[in-house]
C-alpha cells in the first residue's frame, strides 16, 4: 500500500517557468512533510519543509502549501534554473514514539531545460 | 561539520556472496536510518535505530539484512547472501531525533551491484 503518491513521475519545464510538483497521503496522523531534492550520485537533502499547523512555507524561490482537508501538498519552484535539475521525493510522518519515520514517494525526475 | 560517510562507494558481489556496508553518522545524532532506494520501489526503509537501539527492523528485509549499530559512531549493514535482487543504492541517515521536524541528513550511498 502506497501512503504518499507523488506526481508527476517526470517533468520538463523551460529555464525562468514554474515548477508544481504534487503529493497526496493517505494517513492522518501525519503531521510533517518534508521535500527532500537529490542530484545524481549523492543522498537526498533536505530542501523545504513544513508542519501540519501551516498551509505554506517559503524559502526563496521554493514554497510548499499544505492542505490539510485534501490530504495533499505541494511544491512551487519559480525561475526554475538548469541547476534545480534533479529527483525530488516528498516525504510524510507522524510523530510517534519521538522520532520521525518518513514515509517517501517515488519522487519527481525534473529537468530544467535552457 | 563531517556530514554522514558511507563506505564503500560502489560494490560489485556475485550471488551468494556475503557484503558489509558501513555508515559513520553525523557526530551527535541520535537516530540512524538505512534505506533501499530503486527506481521502481523508491526509498524504503531496511532498519532504524536510535541511541544504538534497534527500532524497527524492515519486515521485508529480515532473513538477508541485518543491520548493527557497533557504537554511537559506526553502524553496518550486512547482506547475506547477496541475490541479483539486492542490486540498489543503500543509503545511510542520521537524525538529531529532537522531535517533530527532525531533519535527516543522508549519506551519499553505495551502489551495490549483484551479478
Amino acid at each position: 500500500q502506497q501512503q504518499v503518491r507523488q506526481s508527476p513521475q517526470s517533468l520538463t519545464v523551460w529555464e525562468g517557468g514554474t515548477t508544481v510538483l504534487t503529493c497526496s497521503y493517505e494517513d492522518s496522523t501525519f503531521n510533517y512533510f518534508p521535500w527532500y531534492q537529490q542530484f545524481p550520485g549523492e543522498g537526498p537533502a533536505l530542501l523545504i519543509s513544513i508542519l501540519s499547523v501551516s498551509d505554506k512555507k517559503e524559502d526563496g524561490r521554493f514554497t510548499t502549501f499544505f492542505n490539510k482537508r485534501e490530504k495533499k501538498l505541494s511544491l512551487h519552484i519559480i525561475d526554475s534554473q538548469p541547476g534545480d535539475s534533479a529527483t525530488y521525493f516528498c516525504a510524510a510522518s507522524a510523530y510517534d514514539s519521538g522520532y520521525n519515520k518518513l514515509t517517501f514517494g517515488k519522487g519527481t525526475v525534473l529537468l530544467v531545460s535552457p | 561539520d563531517a556530514g554522514v560517510t558511507q563506505t564503500p562507494r560502489h560494490e560489485v558481489a556475485e550471488k551468494g556472496q556475503t557484503i558489509i556496508l558501513k555508515c559513520e553518522p553525523v557526530s551527535g545524532h541520535n537516530d540512524l536510518f538505512w534505506y533501499r532506494q530503486t527506481k521502481i520501489q523508491g526509498l524504503e526503509l531496511l532498519s532504524y535505530f536510535r541511541s544504538k537501539s534497534l527500532m524497527e527492523d524492515g519486515g521485508a528485509f529480515k532473513d538477508r539484512f541485518k543491520a548493527e549499530m557497533l557504537n554511537s559512531s559506526f553502524s553496518t549493514l550486512k547482506i547475506q547472501p547477496t541475490e541479483p535482487k539486492d542490486s540498489a543504492v543503500y543509503l545511510c541517515a542520521s537524525s538529531p531525533g529532537l522531535g517533530v521536524g527532525a531533519e535527516q541528513f543522508f549519506g551519499p550511498g553505495t551502489r551495490l551491484t549483484v551479478l
